[in-house]
This record gives structure tokens, C-alpha cells and sequence, in this order.
């Protein structure tokens, strides 16, 4: 079946400890992006990637840190440097950005945890 | 600024009545506008699509408007059931050639049986 997953579905981090969640798609998509949401907030955009060895900062990337090493995935680092990182993290894919009919896919999220 | 506004309040209705969301944009220009549904510790899943030259779109029990001019689409869901209970999420391109999708805060929506 075709889509989008990520692990682990729960993490716990120490303070002062990167942590990396994982990010695959099957759907051969070009676009992928990582977002945070927080308890009764929206979706805010951590960082993007419109195609392999590139990406873009979100509105909150600060802490934050990615890679686009292969179509498939997309890996988002969350380093000691973030300093609230409790949070539901979520990654969707989409055909491309910026054009119609390019709907997100999104993987069922991450919730990450400081402990 | 730029701003995605939908209402952060539960819309509660009874089964059987129609759904109304809102969602207002602020400083886009979107060429298309999209809603999705999130239910609790899920991603959300993607529902329509309108575009800026589509005045509504229908799919099922679902119709969305899409008002440039207000800058304004509303999402109705008829005939409702508790199962349409869930989170709804309203998103754009801001046309900046960015090419990200931007996300309004959602707004629960609660079907009493």
C-alpha cells in the first residue's frame, strides 16, 4: 500500500538530547514537510522540501533541523536547542507544491515528549 | 499580517442539521484553497479542493464555497452525522513561490445524536 509513515508513533527526550523522527514516503511525491501541532492549536510549518538536496524553513524552525537525502525521506532533528519540544509532530507529502490538485498527504504523527 | 482565521470555538449541532465552518484569510491571494478533517492523535485527511475561479464545489454531503472578494470559504456538511464529528482544517498556498501549504487552526466540529 502507498503512503506516508512515521516512527517512532511516541517519543521521549531528556533535556538536552537531539532526537530524530523518521519519515518515509512510498507515494513517490517531490514534496515533503514537517509540521508541529500544539494541544487545540493548528498546523505550524517547521521546514519543506520541494526536491532532493534542497529545502526551505518554515515559520518556526528555529531548534529544528532536517535533511532530503533521498526522495523517500525526510528526517526532522529536533536538537537540544528547542527549547519546548513537547509537542504532535506530523509529516505530509504532496505531487509537488504550489499547484492545484496537489493535495498533502500526512502520516499518522509523532508525539514527543520531554521527560 | 498574514493570517489563516478559523473559528476556535466548537461549532455543537444536532444530528441531522447542517455544518457551517468558516475560514478567513487575511494578506493571500490564494489560487486554491483545501480542507481536511483531523480527528484526535491523527493527520489530518485531505477533503476538497476549490479553486478561485470555482464559486462551490460539492462532494457527497459536502459543499465548499470559496469568496475572493471577502476572502472567505465556508465548508458545509449536510445531513450530518456523529461520525462527522472530528477537527476541520482549512489550507492555502500563499502564492509566494514558496510553495508551502499553510494551515488555519481548525475548528471542532461536535454532531449530537
Amino acid at each position: 500500500d502507498g503512503g506516508i509513515t512515521q516512527s517512532p508513533k511516541y517519543l521521549f527526550r531528556k533535556e538536552g538530547q537531539n532526537v530524530t523522527l523518521s519519515c518515509e514516503q512510498n507515494l513517490n511525491h517531490d514534496a515533503m514537510y514537517w509540521y508541529r501541532q500544539d494541544p487545540g492549536q493548528g498546523l505550524r510549518l517547521i521546514y519543506y522540501s520541494q526536491i532532493v538536496n534542497d529545502f526551505q524553513k518554515g515559520d518556526i524552525a528555529e531548534g529544528y533541523s532536517v535533511s532530503r537525502e533521498k526522495k523517500e525521506s525526510f528526517p526532522l532533528t529536533v536538537t537540544s536547542a528547542q527549547k519546548n519540544p513537547t509537542a504532535f509532530y506530523l509529516c505530509a507529502s504532496s505531487k509537488t507544491g504550489g499547484a492545484p490538485n496537489t493535495e498533502a498527504f500526512f502520516g499518522q504523527g509523532t508525539r514527543l515528549t520531554v521527560v | 499580517s498574514q493570517k489563516i482565521e478559523q473559528n476556535s470555538e466548537a461549532l455543537n449541532i444536532q444530528e441531522g442539521k447542517t455544518a457551517t465552518l468558516t475560514c478567513n484569510y487575511t494578506n493571500y491571494s490564494p489560487a486554491y484553497l483545501q480542507w481536511y478533517r483531523q480527528d484526535p492523535g491523527r493527520g489530518p485527511v485531505f477533503l476538497l479542493l476549490i479553486r478561485e475561479n470555482e464559486k462551490e464545489k460539492r462532494k457527497e454531503r459536502l459543499k465548499v464555497t470559496f469568496d475572493t472578494t471577502l476572502k472567505q470559504s465556508l465548508f458545509h456538511i449536510t445531513a450530518s452525522q456523529p461520525a462527522d464529528s472530528a477537527t476541520y482544517l482549512c489550507a492555502l498556498d500563499p502564492m509566494d513561490s514558496s510553495y508551502k501549504l499553510i494551515f488555519g487552526s481548525g475548528t471542532r466540529l461536535l454532531v449530537r445524536p
